[in-house]
């Protein structure tokens, strides 16, 4: 596997569920990052890890709970979701702490809420 | 904070024809440009970024965009777009605290 994978790629589930994301580097990058895409809606961003710390989440709703157990894996849980939640989920990582280096995205989790 | 705007939510053109899609930003200091673009399904790939230097910079899959100081501007062109450009378009503006900010997209359809 290469660059940044996402699983999985399609999720439906109910509103009592608990399910979580799975987002995985290979780049050896230190910083990674959850988005939000809704239709319509500039990309939003949810959670940024950098070595393994959290250093920005974004009024993020508690029903969502990020993890990031290495500099390589990052998980979003989530737990009692809203229909308004269904989304597309993005992960990205990156290198550093210089702004122009680039965020590399993963193919994304098609979130469906019922 | 920085902030981007693309005015344009739609595009449609056809085969061959050039493109031009818009980015204007906000920000007091000199920016970090990026534009990227989203395939069905797909997650953002990266077509340029812009720093310093050369305000003319070249791209993946013969974009290259345009960096304009003066009108706060960082427009994306091609000069002859082909059927696989079909997607959405990201301009995105960051600073050196890390805050890299979206704009809502562009979406370009392109007609045989």
């Amino acid at each position: 596997e290469t660059g940044v994978t996402q699983t999985p790629r399609h999720l439906v589930m109910g509103m009592t569920n608990k399910k979580s994301l799975k987002c995985e580097q290979h780049l050896g990058h230190n910083a990674m990052y959850w988005y939000k895409q809704s239709a319509k809606k500039p990309l939003e961003l949810m959670f940024v890890y950098s070595l393994e710390e959290r250093v920005e989440n974004n009024s993020v709703p508690s029903r969502f709970s990020p993890e990031c157990p290495n500099s390589s894996h990052l998980f979003l849980h989530l737990h009692t979701l809203q229909p308004e939640d269904s989304a597309l989920y993005l992960c990205a990582s990156r290198q550093g702490w210089n702004g122009f280096n680039e965020q590399f995205f993963g193919p994304g989790t098609r979130l469906t809420v019922l | 904070a920085q902030s981007v705007t693309q005015p344009d939510i739609h595009i449609t053109v056809s085969e061959g024809a050039s493109l031009e899609l818009r980015c204007n930003y906000s920000y007091g200091a000199t920016p970090y440009l990026f534009w990227y673009v989203q395939s069905p399904g797909q997650g953002l790939q990266l077509l340029l970024k812009y720093f310093s230097g050369d305000t003319l910079v070249q791209g993946i899959k013969g974009f290259e965009a345009e960096f304009k100081r003066s009108q706060s501007s960082f427009n994306l062109r091609k000069p002859s777009v082909h059927w696989s450009d079909a997607a959405e378009y990201f301009c995105a503006v960051a600073d050196n605290n890390n805050d890299m900010r979206f704009g809502a997209g562009t979406r370009l359809t392109v007609k045989p």
